[in-house]
């Protein structure tokens, strides 16, 4: 299966850590990409392939992998965090790309 | 750093076609894929389809027989065509460009540019 499943929402209290998971099968053998989404606004890549950040985005986000599942931490949660967080990987083909469902991140 | 901006029809009719077009600005369409992505009202985000410079496609396979992707390289874009539209393909369009890297045995791809959005409204 190709279906990425996220837990639909989170919350963290102000400063502390959150993870967000995301399960598939094709996790195995793709990394995740990492998108924050918030209204209004376009997807904005906050990870991607091992755990890299691209240029701009905070330290505090990072990325992990372990079998089908990956995982974003934002270790001391901002209120500037709160936003939906969507993961991306294809099938197993390498043709098809699937997002997660998203996890509505609220920070307290 | 390449800068996408996207454009297109906004408000249509049940089977009318959609198109839309994105256009990138400093920096060319080689090397990449270049995507389209969508996000119905209080939904997720779906992969629409993609094309590369050569113009080799990848459509999402619930679109594919509704769904024409091109490229235009003398104008550095690529459009986006949905033929048949519903009130089902209401949502917020987005135009991304896709990138493809390795490392170790994983191979990873991204969307590290995007485009601002186009909002489509399907209602009669």
């Amino acid at each position: 299966s190709s279906e990425l499943t996220q837990d639909p929402a989170v919350s963290v209290a102000l400063g502390q850590t959150v993870t967000i998971t995301c399960q598939g099968d094709g996790l195995r053998t793709y990394y995740a990409g990492w998108y924050q989404k918030k209204p209004g606004q376009a997807p904005l890549l906050v990870i991607y392939g091992r755990n890299n950040r691209p240029s701009g985005i905070p330290d505090r986000f990072s990325g992990s992998t372990s079998g089908n599942t990956a995982s974003l931490t934002i270790t001391g949660a901002q209120t500037e965090d709160e936003a939906a967080y969507f993961c991306n990987s294809p099938d197993s083909s390498g043709d098809h790309l699937f997002f997660g469902g998203g996890t509505s991140v609220t920070v307290l | 750093q390449v800068q996408l901006q996207q454009w297109g029809t906004g408000l249509l009719k049940p089977s009318e076609t959609l198109s839309l077009t994105c256009g990138a600005y400093g920096g060319s369409l080689s090397g990449f894929f270049w995507t389209w992505i969508r996000q119905s009202p209080g939904g997720g985000l779906d992969w629409i389809g993609e094309i590369n410079y050569s113009g080799r496609t990848i459509y999402n396979p619930s679109l594919k027989s509704r769904l024409s992707i091109s490229v235009d390289t003398s104008k550095n874009q690529f459009s986006l065509r949905l033929t048949s539209v519903t009130a089902a393909d209401t949502a917020e369009y987005y135009c991304a460009r896709k990138r493809k890297s390795m490392s170790g045995l994983y191979y990873y791809f991204y969307m590290d540019v995007w485009g601002k959005g186009t909002a489509v409204t399907v209602s009669s």
